[in-house]
């Protein structure tokens, strides 16, 4: 089946540092990804949509130029967090959409900034 | 924003029982719907997809969609302690099977041995 490869897995990174966090699909082509952020105890709060070969999308609130993100294949999509700080502690996850087949997501990203 | 209600739980059944899990959406022009389990730290993983109204059956599952009301439910069947995990329901936005998905908070349900 469809799968959508994140990395890394969890990351710990000091304040003021950027991480960069990459989902590769690696059977199929990702026109689309959509980049979440859950927080404990929360549900998945859709970030931005990024979309190959042009600007991404960025939700209501969400500062693009704090989370960078590029889509410049059809099997990568990148989010930059710049400037972390440990409010920007949370799990990161990519998703791709597949039409009737649903969505398919990666694995996550942990992200805690110290 | 488009609002996806979760009833609020946690949810506790014994081993064996039936679990029903409820989801109400806003916006009427949702048609595609998933239930997704989410383990403690790890990603969501697709349980069910539902698009057509009436009932859906996979296995110990079934997804029910009633439109009308704008109602999305999940049954498990003979539950168990496997399936304790945190379930989203989630509706793609603006009819388009490519859109955005819309979450609900989660229900989570602990099946006990």
């Amino acid at each position: 089946g469809a799968v959508v490869s994140q990395h890394p897995s969890w990351v710990i990174c000091k304040s003021g540092t950027s991480v960069k966090i990459e989902c590769r699909s690696l059977d199929f082509q990702a026109t689309t990804m959509f980049w979440y952020r859950q927080f404990p105890k929360q549900s998945l709060m859709l970030m931005a949509t990024s979309n190959e070969g042009s600007k991404a999308t960025y939700e209501q609130g969400v500062e693009k130029d704090k989370f960078l993100i590029n889509h410049a294949s059809l099997t990568l999509s990148t989010l930059t967090v710049t400037s972390a700080h440990p409010e920007d502690s949370s799990f990161y996850i990519c998703s791709a959409p597949r039409g009737r087949r649903g969505y398919t997501f990666g694995s996550g990203t942990r992200l805690t900034v110290v | 924003q488009k609002e996806v209600e979760q009833n609020s739980g946690p949810l506790s059944v014994p081993e064996g029982a039936i679990a029903s899990l409820n989801c109400t959406y806003s916006d009427r022009v949702s048609q595609s719907f998933f239930w997704y389990r989410q383990y403690s730290g790890k990603s969501p993983e697709l349980i069910m997809s539902i698009y057509s109204n009436g009932d859906k059956e996979d296995g110990r599952f079934t997804a029910q969609l009633n439109k009308a009301s704008q109602y999305v439910s999940l049954l498990i069947r003979d539950s168990q302690p496997s399936d304790s995990a945190t379930y989203l329901c989630a509706v793609n936005g603006r009819g388009s099977t490519l859109g955005r998905l819309y979450f609900g908070r989660g229900t989570q349900l602990t099946v006990w041995p």
